[in-house]
């Protein structure tokens, strides 16, 4: 059974860096079949995607976020990871990896869902 | 950029159908994703690509997918499937994932 395990800091500082790690147990983090992403929820409100990393490393940023996120993959570990810099009281929300998942006839068609979530992790910015 | 619009909340009695609808332009065209979210847990994929079930999801929920509304029926309500339901796409134009706002179901 996939699992996925959110880990990091739960409270940061305006203006410095969020930083959170995904690690996967369970199966392999590298298939031409899986996208690795982190999707937010601030309190009260919606999911927000955030970015996806492919297993080669490719990278797709929400655009809203995109100058300030940076995803990064090591498969040795099988860890996947995002940084989101200068954050403020607007980021405060439960952050949470999944796996994104698309057949191999259905990723450039249809696209891909997210079949495995981790329990999500909250991050309170604040001094 | 594209954009999914679900109503905010929908109410059933039990043991009748809800549906919840998630309207884009040309949603017919992409393929269409569902989730349950119930409080303080983690979305639950509920239906993938317009109307499959993944394993362990109930009969009872489906899924359709034509022109602009993409609809998640759900038979026979019980209690047990009062949640948040988020609908998700994959825009191939940009490569981007969207969800839409969320629909919040009542089991009155």
């Amino acid at each position: 059974q996939v699992q996925l395990q959110e880990s990091g800091p739960g409270l940061v500082k305006p203006s410095e860096t969020l930083s959170l790690t995904c690690t996967v147990s369970g199966g392999s983090i590298s298939s031409s079949n899986y996208y690795w992403g982190w999707i937010r929820q601030p309190p009260g409100k919606g999911l927000e995607w955030v970015g996806s990393i492919y297993y080669s490393g490719y990278t797709y940023y929400n655009p809203s976020l995109q100058s300030r996120v940076t995803m990064s993959v090591d498969t040795s570990k099988k860890q996947f990871s995002l940084k989101q810099t200068s954050v403020t009281a607007a980021d405060t929300a439960v952050y949470y990896c999944a796996r994104g998942y698309c057949s191999s006839t259905s990723c450039r068609s249809w696209g891909y869902y997210f079949d495995y979530w981790g329990q999500g992790t909250l991050v309170t910015v604040s001094s | 950029s594209y954009v999914l619009t679900q109503p905010p909340s929908v109410s059933v009695a039990p043991g009748q159908t809800a549906r919840i609808t998630c309207g884009g332009n040309n949603i017919g065209n992409k393929g269409l994703h569902w989730y349950r979210q119930k409080p303080g847990q983690a979305p639950v994929l509920v239906i993938y690509y317009d109307r499959d079930r993944p394993s362990g999801i109930p009969e009872r929920f489906s899924g359709s997918n034509s022109g602009n509304t993409a609809t998640l029926t759900i038979s026979r309500v019980e209690a047990g499937d009062e949640a948040d339901y988020y609908c998700q796409v994959w825009d191939s134009d940009t490569d981007h994932v969207i969800f839409g706002g969320g629909t919040m179901l009542t089991v009155l």
